[in-house]
């Protein structure tokens, strides 16, 4: 149990352009998501958290216009990020926190971003 | 916001042997400490987690201890396989609202 998906897993894209990464939880409920950065050999930088429903809360630093967030259901989280360019090429991972109370997460396959 | 520090960032230990990954936190309002475990390319797993009103866990070869007072948390893993090299990363959160992961450790087992 406890399935998140990510599409795409790797994506291309021109500098200047918009490109927009879906997070699902397959089997359970989400009532919290989490986006995450990781640059090659890095850690996981938390981006932004999200809650069904209502605005996501970035963390400093994070561009909200730049990376957009929807929590449009209990089930799926959207990152679009905006008129990317080569410096936001990055792995992005999402995670979902079960409605369940438990604080425990989990993880995406994450989505390979190249911006050329 | 939390500040979460992990050493080392590499390890390498023979087969049989134990390995052991420190990690500190600065936010005392974190009561929830998650370990992953990540192959190169795929996502984190969770291989253990402890609680802050628990010192000390432990599933099979692999244990979790953590000092409240001095805010630091380690991983212990025993009886180290080729399988067990990875990148490891430990976490703080405040009841799940947010994580805040450390650097990571990257572990090699040698055969």
């Amino acid at each position: 149990g406890a399935v998140v998906s990510q599409h795409p897993s790797w994506v291309i894209c021109k500098s200047g352009t918009s490109v927009k990464i879906e997070c699902r939880s397959l089997d359970f409920q989400a009532t919290t998501m989490f986006w995450y950065r990781q640059f090659p050999k890095q850690s996981l930088m938390l981006m932004a958290t999200s809650n069904e429903g209502s605005k996501a809360t970035y963390e400093q630093g994070v561009e909200k216009d730049k990376f957009l967030i929807n929590h449009a259901s209990l089930t799926l989280s959207t990152l679009t990020v905006t008129s990317a360019h080569p410096e936001d090429s990055s792995f992005y991972i999402c995670s979902g926190r079960s409605t369940s109370g438990q604080e425990t997460q989990y993880f995406g396959p994450g989505t390979r971003l190249l911006v050329l | 916001g939390e500040n979460v520090e992990q050493h080392p960032s590499t390890l390498s230990v023979q087969e049989g042997d134990s390995a052991v990954i420190k990690c500190t936190y600065s936010d005392s309002a974190s009561n929830y400490f998650p370990w992953y475990k990540q192959e190169l390319g795929k996502r984190p797993q969770l291989i253990i987690d402890i609680r802050s009103n628990v010192g000390e866990k432990k599933d099979q070869r692999i244990a979790v201890t953590l000092n409240k007072t001095a805010k630091h948390f380690s991983l212990h893993i025993t009886e180290t396989q080729p399988e067990d090299s990875a990148v490891y990363f430990c976490a703080a959160s405040n009841t799940g609202n947010q994580f805040y992961f450390g650097t990571g450790t990257s572990l090699t087992v040698i055969p």
